[in-house]
């Protein structure tokens, strides 16, 4: 089973659309939690921390669900440039750990 | 300001030779980390240097991988007796090594994407 699983899409969605990724995580000892983002033959690039209290930046919503293990990005108000591959990652936070598990990523297509 | 840089971007070689992979980090940066991403899939943990010790070297996938890192700035990454299933994009990240992880962003590179025929 791998660490961080993601559904790879591709989700199509018009313009304007709401759209939900959903990705879970196996380890229960994992700490820290983000989204990257991914554009096509483009290095990964953070676009948010997720807390557990959920957080909000702009049209993004993090939520995470530590008993389920289980992170969620929501989009509101999709824009073409939204278009990317979303990249579900964690840490564990053990001492000396720092390295990141990334999931394999979900893909959003907007459409005008 | 320069953000993390790599070279070769591109590199392409023949099965059984060596290569060398260079990271030039965000001035400032103690945390180096390397990643390996095959098509289509996620990336992979390679190994993780706090100034020039490596304290996690737990994704490096045999003994033909090995890197060294000079104080706290550039990085190698070498390949030995290279094999088609090396063939992938290269990530490099940086970051401030700061204590909490949460906020320790990790910046990458370009990568080097690495065609083994």
């Amino acid at each position: 089973r791998k660490e961080v699983e993601q559904d790879p899409g591709p989700f199509n969605v018009p313009e304007g659309a709401t759209v939900a990724f959903n990705c879970t995580y196996s380890n229960s000892a994992s700490q820290s939690f983000f989204w990257y983002r991914q554009d096509c033959r483009k290095e990964p690039k953070l676009l948010m921390s997720v807390y557990s209290s959920g957080n909000e930046d702009g049209r993004f919503t993090a939520q995470l669900n530590r008993a389920s293990q289980y992170i969620s990005l929501l989009i509101r108000d999709s824009k073409l440039s939204d278009s990317a591959t979303y990249l579900c990652v964690v840490n564990t936070g053990d001492t000396g750990r720092r390295a990141l598990t990334f999931g394999s990523g979900t893909r959003l297509q907007v459409q005008p | 300001g320069a953000g993390v840089s790599q070279s070769p971007s591109n590199k392409v070689t023949e099965k059984g030779k060596d290569v060398e992979l260079r990271c030039d980090p965000i001035s400032g940066h103690t945390a180096l980390y390397w990643y390996r991403q095959r098509l289509g899939q996620g990336l992979e943990f390679l190994i993780y240097f706090q100034g020039n010790s490596a304290p996690d070297k737990s994704g490096l996938p045999s003994d033909r991988f090995s890197a060294e890192r000079t104080g706290e700035s550039v990085s190698t990454l070498t390949i030995q007796r290279t094999q088609q299933e090396d063939s992938a994009v290269y990530l490099c990240a940086s970051s401030l090594g700061l204590a909490l992880i949460h906020t320790d962003t990790q910046y990458f590179g370009p990568g080097t994407r690495l065609t083994v025929l």
